[in-house]
Formats: C-alpha cells, sequence, structure tokens
C-alpha cells in the first residue's frame, strides 16, 4: 500500500541553524501538507500547498519557514534559523484530488534543537 | 483560533470492553475524521465522515458526524490490546476550502488483557 515517507526521522541541530525536512507524498497525490506536534500536544496545522502553490499557512508558518517541491517527488519544509521552541514532530500528509480531506501522514520528523 | 474539546482525554478499560469517545466545538465542520496514534509514528486514518448524521464502520470502529455538525463520536467495540494508542479527531471547517485540519487534543486509550 502506498504511503507518505519522511526523512530523516530524528534531526538534532543547533539553535539558529537551518534544517531542511524532506517528504515524499503518495505518488497521485496533489495536496501536501506539513503539521506538527509538539511533545504531548496535539497535532497542529502549518501549511497547506497546492499546483506549485502556498493555499493556507498558520501564525505559525512565519518567514523563518518555507515550503518547496522541487521536483516531481520531493516536499520539503525548511526552517532557516532554528529556536528551541521549534523542537517537535514533524508530520508531511498528502491527499487525492477529489478527496481532499482524506490526508495520510507520514511517520513524522523528530527535530530537536539544542 | 478554532478549537476541538475531545473527551475523555485518557481510558483504562479492560480487554473486551466497548470505548467511546467524542469530539464537539462551536463551530460548524464539513468533514470528520478520525486518526490513531502509536508512540513514535504518524496519524493512521481510521474514518472519514462528511454528512451530518452519516454513521460509518471500519472494523470494530464505528464513527458518526452529529446532526449538528459540530460534533463526532468515535466507537470501538470490543476492544483488544492493540488498540491502545492516541486517538485524534479532526475536522475541516464549514467553507473551508485549504485542506487545514484541525485536531482535538487526543484521548490515550489503554488495554489491560
Amino acid at each position: 500500500e502506498p504511503e507518505v515517507t519522511q526523512t530523516p526521522s530524528h534531526q538534532v541541530t543547533q539553535m539558529g541553524q537551518e534544517v531542511i525536512l524532506r517528504c515524499v507524498p503518495i505518488s497521485n497525490h496533489l495536496y501536501f501538507y506539513w503539521y506538527r506536534q509538539i511533545l504531548g500536544q496535539k497535532v497542529e496545522f502549518l501549511v497547506s500547498f497546492y499546483n506549485n502553490e502556498i493555499s493556507e499557512k498558520s501564525e505559525i508558518f512565519d518567514d523563518q519557514f518555507s515550503v518547496e517541491r522541487p521536483d516531481g517527488s520531493n516536499f520539503t519544509l525548511k526552517i532557516r534559523s532554528t529556536k528551541l521552541e521549534d523542537s517537535a514532530m514533524y508530520f508531511c500528509a498528502s491527499s487525492e484530488m477529489g478527496r481532499r480531506n482524506e490526508q495520510f501522514f507520514g511517520p513524522g520528523t523528530r527535530l530537536t534543537v539544542l | 483560533g478554532q478549537q476541538l474539546n475531545q473527551s475523555p482525554q485518557s481510558m483504562f478499560i479492560q480487554e473486551g470492553e466497548d470505548v467511546s469517545m467524542n469530539c464537539t466545538s462551536s463551530s460548524i465542520f464539513n468533514t470528520w475524521l478520525w486518526y490513531k496514534q502509536d508512540p513514535g509514528e504518524g496519524p493512521v486514518l481510521l474514518i472519514a465522515l462528511y454528512k451530518a448524521g452519516e454513521l460509518t464502520s471500519n472494523g470494530r470502529l464505528t464513527a458518526q458526524f452529529g446532526i449538528t455538525r459540530k460534533d463526532s463520536f468515535l466507537n470501538i467495540s470490543a476492544s483488544i490490546p492493540s488498540d491502545v494508542g492516541i486517538y485524534f479527531c479532526a475536522g475541516q471547517l464549514e467553507y473551508d476550502g485549504t485542506g487545514k485540519l484541525i485536531f482535538g487534543q487526543g484521548t490515550t486509550l489503554q488495554v489491560k488483557p
């Protein structure tokens, strides 16, 4: 069964460093998302992406964040200058045309900012 | 921001028992979804609901989209040890065409064999 994959599974970085989190959505999906989950808390929406554009972003998704679909398969989230409070699990999700709300999540990247 | 209130926060039950959890909001939703998350994993989609009053089953799981469109519940019948995990409701607000999902706080389920 097709699934969303994410790399790396765990990223440790120093405060102020840039990180890029990578995702490969399900191949026939057209809608892509990033969510984050701080340890022990609920999942929070960051950004949605369709047709090479951001559709919606939350207040968490400030100027330090950016997303890109550099080729036909990858979808990336970049944090330019990480802060301690960026430590969280970051989940990529994707959904297909006609079933946009049925979002399938990847296994996540655990980001630890020291 | 918009809130989904999910209850109970946690449950500790005996294997074989039925379980019920629910989500409520003051806002109207056009989609309700239920996810299960195991430790260190991503949420796994269990059931999606699209119409008020809709009742949908997936094996031992049954979920309903509330008539008012402001609530949903999930039932698990005859629980087994592998049902252990965190269950999240999620929804998309009425008139929101962006795909953004709002998540509840989760219900942690523990099952005693």
